[in-house]
């Protein structure tokens, strides 16, 4: 089974710039994940997609952060404009979700950013 | 959400068991227990999840006190290659909230 597929690996762009993330989850899961993982701390829920509906964007700044899932595939995670606290890892993640709570959460291994 | 608290580092001697313990006192009926571990440079790696009765499988054990409020992620022989963040988290409605894990050092 092919895994969560992040891209790219690594962005370095300067502060005012805009950044796209790519991710492309596990086939068939219903549930993505984005997270933000700045250094030295837990992963931290941005946004929560069931199919290609938007169930949680709690925490997601939405002045500059907007995600889509078009079709209830693949996601795209936008940062316009970046800030310099905006360096961090982003990670995305799937899951099956077809048991509530007793399905896990299978991740990519990140795009990591720097705002410079 | 219920919420956990980890130590934030163990050590641990390579080939013995690496017992870490996590608190969840106010985990509710349907909320289940999760382990993950991350290893620098790569996403969080799914270890064992629980409801209320113990579970095994290749990675580790997870022992969830008869009250729920506590629970213990058991590698029964660490090496060197678990040294990673262990994080336990407690989800309700696919809600999967990190807090800053436990350091696991395991040293030769």
């Amino acid at each position: 089974e092919a895994g969560v597929a992040q891209s790219p690996r690594y962005k370095i762009i300067e502060k005012r710039q805009s950044v796209a993330f790519w991710c492309n989850p596990i086939s068939g899961h219903a549930t993505l994940y984005w997270y933000q993982q700045i250094l030295g701390q837990g992963p931290k829920l941005l946004i929560q997609f069931q199919n290609n509906g938007v169930v949680d964007d709690s925490q997601l700044p939405k002045d500059r952060f907007s995600a889509e899932r078009l079709k209830g595939v693949d996601s795209t995670l936008k940062i316009q404009p970046a800030k310099l606290e905006d360096s961090a890892v982003y990670l995305c993640a799937s899951s099956l979700a077809d048991r509530g709570n007793n399905s896990p959460l299978h991740f990519g291994n990140g795009t990591r950013l720097t705002v410079t | 959400d219920a919420k956990t608290t980890q130590p934030p580092s163990m050590d641990c001697a390579e080939g013995r068991a690496a017992n870490l313990p996590c608190n969840h006192s106010t985990i509710s009926g349907n909320e289940y227990v999760y382990w993950y571990r991350q290893i620098h440079s790569q996403g969080p790696q799914y270890i064992i999840h629980g409801l209320k009765n113990n579970e095994t499988n290749e990675m580790a054990s997870l022992i969830i006190t008869e009250d729920r409020k506590s629970s213990t992620l058991i590698l029964p022989h660490a090496t060197l290659r678990d040294t990673a963040v262990y994080y336990c988290i407690v989800i309700n409605f696919n809600k999967f909230y990190f807090g800053s894990g436990t350091k696991l050092n395991v040293k030769p």
